[in-house]
């Protein structure tokens, strides 16, 4: 089945270091690729996503590029904030039997992000 | 708009008791989804629908049950709660869409612990 494995954390950097999580993923077909973060006391939200391969998805000075070849979404960010602290969950959707998406997702196990002052 | 609501945000059960969670959307997304949070485990989907009517099944269904009879409520019931459902609880809804790529908005969550 399919499944997502993100780096261990927890991963404590100081501020303006380079920040990079690594993701893999096992899924037949083509799966769309997604990094949802959940910020302390919230619920998840998109990050960035990515729905074919070399497809590079960005936001809020994040990137991950879709890698089919090594079937990787490593989430990157060149100079991290203290306000980037948060939970980092790489996931996937794929088509359901028959075409029809349900948009279910598989979640990575999450990786806990700390930057320091 | 509020988005993903849900209710309550933390509650404390003894086992064998059961309790109803609440999830409300305002954005007239088709498709809504329980899922669970577990440290080191990620979400893990419980049960979800893709229409107001229409339940499946998730991952990990055993024990919860769900109704959908509004499209903007999905509500996720424990008939008889269990330690091993000690967990966080998110809602998400989506739009429907014949690709895969489609976001899910997620609410805030709910916090429950079977003692």
């Amino acid at each position: 089945g399919d499944s997502v494995t993100q780096m261990e954390g927890p991963v404590t950097l100081s501020e303006e270091a380079f920040l990079t999580i690594n993701c893999t993923y096992t899924a037949t077909g083509y799966p769309s690729l997604f990094w949802y973060v959940q910020y302390p006391g919230e619920g998840l939200q998109l990050l960035l996503k990515a729905t074919k391969a070399d497809d590079k998805g960005s936001n809020k000075g994040f990137e991950a590029t879709y890698r089919k070849e090594t079937t990787s979404f490593h989430l990157e960010k060149g100079s991290v904030q203290v306000s980037d602290s948060a939970v980092y969950f790489c996931a996937l959707s794929r088509s359901a039997a028959g075409g029809t998406s349900y948009g279910k997702l598989t979640f990575g196990q999450g990786t806990i992000l700390t930057v320091h002052p | 708009n509020a988005g993903v609501t849900q209710t309550p945000k933390f509650r404390v059960l003894k086992t064998g008791q059961s309790m109803t969670l609440l999830c409300a959307q305002d954005m007239n997304h088709e498709y809504m989804y329980w899922y669970r949070q577990d440290p080191g485990m990620g979400l893990r989907l419980i049960h979800y629908s893709v229409g107001e009517g229409t339940t499946a099944k998730g991952e990990v269904p055993d024990g919860y049950n769900v109704s959908r009879l509004k499209k903007q409520n999905f509500l996720l019931g424990l008939e008889s709660a269990a330690p091993s459902q000690t967990s966080v609880y998110f809602c998400a809804s989506s739009r429907v869409r014949q690709t895969t790529s489609s976001e899910q908005y997620f609410g805030p969550g709910t916090r429950l612990t079977v003692t």
